[in-house]
């Protein structure tokens, strides 16, 4: 079975400092990763996925992720938090011979960006 | 462009009430479809998801029920709502195909279920 775990339920960051909020997974074989932000009363927005070949991915906003496999991490990151990043985080994993309801999801990161 | 479709955005209901809830999208074909609960602002619950129309798995057991009456429509219903069911509801989209389960998941803006 696959699993996501992300460890913190609430980070906090200052306006213009550097943001990371973590994600380890497991699952058979190679995943596929997936990161998403969700605003109040919203559904999830999608912000970058992992699936093969450079272990740093760019994605929307201007965040990022690192793909570790020896630490089996992909942690979200971000050069310099803005206020308007706050919002629920959630890492997401698939294997890569998952069917089509096989996207595991985290319990979600507060991220709260003080100004 | 592909969009997702849900309504309404918030629902009062009392307990032992009907439900239909419906998510549709716009903007391409064949889509895998799902419904997930969350409950509490957190964690995501899958409950249903449709490779196909009137393809239905359900992940969990339940009083609710889903249907695809449609290649791009997708219903969640239930004949008698509990106070449990109350969460917010999202429903999702993806590309159909094993082959591309690199793809990501969108989500549509979700309903908000109060059960009184």
């Amino acid at each position: 079975a696959q699993s996501v775990a992300q460890p913190e339920d609430q980070v906090n960051v200052a306006e213009g400092n550097p943001l990371t909020v973590k994600c380890t997974y497991s699952v058979s074989g190679n995943p596929y990763l997936f990161w998403y932000v969700q605003y109040p009363n919203r559904g999830l927005q999608f912000l970058l996925k992992y699936i093969t070949g450079d272990n740093l991915v760019k994605g929307s906003y201007g965040f990022e992720a690192e793909f570790n496999k020896s630490q089996t991490s992909f942690h979200l990151k971000k050069p310099s938090a803005l206020v308007s990043d706050s919002a629920l985080y959630f890492c997401a994993v698939r294997g890569i011979s998952g069917s089509a309801r096989q996207l595991t999801f985290g319990s979600g990161t507060q991220l709260t960006v003080l100004p | 462009s592909q969009t997702i479709h849900q309504w309404p955005a918030t629902l009062v209901q009392p307990v032992g009430s009907p439900l239909s809830l419906e998510c549709t999208v716009e903007g391409t074909s064949n889509p895998n479809l799902y419904w997930y609960r969350q409950a509490a602002g957190r964690g995501l619950q899958l409950l249903f998801y449709s490779v196909g129309i009137g393809q239905i798995s359900s992940e969990v057991p339940q009083n609710l029920s889903a249907s695809r009456p449609q290649d791009r429509q997708f219903i969640l219903s239930s004949k008698k709502l509990l106070l449990s069911d109350s969460g917010f509801y999202l429903c999702a989209w993806s590309v159909r195909g094993d082959r591309l389960s690199n793809q990501p998941q969108h989500f549509g803006d979700g309903t908000r279920l109060s059960i009184l």
